[in-house]
């Protein structure tokens, strides 16, 4: 069974602070994909990243970092100097690398980010 | 680039009604994905379907049914609403392919059952 943690449920800060987003993950696979998406409060889920499992590296885009750690089962998420436009709902989600049928994405319950003015 | 369309937007029904959600995938992904997402809550697989054919169930109450035609459009067909069917409906697409398959959203179908 797959299971994904983000233990922080809303996190406030004040604009052009540094922000990380924690995500936590169980499987049993050996060979998984990993992923942020962003849900606005218009609704819509937005693909920011997917990480392959054997792909240690950390990734930087723009004002946004990913630190993933297979030790620690990890793979935060950074926003550097937050803007308000960051505000919104942030999932981490899992899904197999390969396997029979089950390609769907595994979701955490969400970290709701409000970047305050 | 063309994302996954979803239509209608927003949808309010009766209970006791049927409701029918259209989605058009990415060109050429071979994969299309339901998900239905409660408020508050995070988005729980419905059912997936891979080259037309059903790949995968999840958590989709057996009053709801899904099919891909040959144009590779899918739809999700939901009979005797119930007041807890009001959420937003996700449609996803992906290639299966090993190392192209991010799952692309679209922008979901609010369903509002009254």
């Amino acid at each position: 069974a797959q299971k994904v943690t983000q233990a922080q449920t809303e996190i406030s800060v004040v604009e052009k602070e540094d922000v990380t987003l924690d995500c936590v993950y169980e499987t049993r696979d050996t060979t998984y994909y990993l992923f942020w998406y962003k849900q606005p409060p218009s609704g819509e889920l937005v693909f920011l990243i997917r990480r392959n499992s054997f792909d240690e590296q950390n990734e930087i885009s723009g004002r946004y970092s990913w630190n993933f750690q297979k030790s620690t089962s990890s793979f935060n998420f950074t926003i550097t100097a937050s803007q308000v436009v960051d505000s919104a709902v942030y999932f981490c989600a899992l899904r197999p690398y390969s396997g029979a049928g089950s390609y769907q994405l595994t979701f955490g319950k969400g970290t709701k980010l409000s970047v305050i003015p | 680039a063309a994302g996954v369309i979803q239509s209608p937007r927003h949808l309010i029904k009766e209970k006791r009604e049927t409701a029918t959600l259209k989605c058009y995938p990415i060109p050429r992904h071979d994969t299309v994905y339901w998900y239905q997402q409660g408020p508050g809550q995070d988005p729980q697989f419905l059912i997936s379907f891979y080259e037309k054919m059903q790949s995968d169930k999840g958590s989709i109450p057996d009053r709801f049914s899904a099919q891909q035609f040959s144009d590779y459009h899918s739809e999700l067909n939901m009979s005797s609403l119930e007041l807890g069917d009001s959420a937003l409906y996700f449609c996803a697409s992906s290639y299966r392919d090993r190392g192209r398959n991010t799952i692309y959203f679209g922008e979901g179908s609010w369903l509002t059952v009254v």
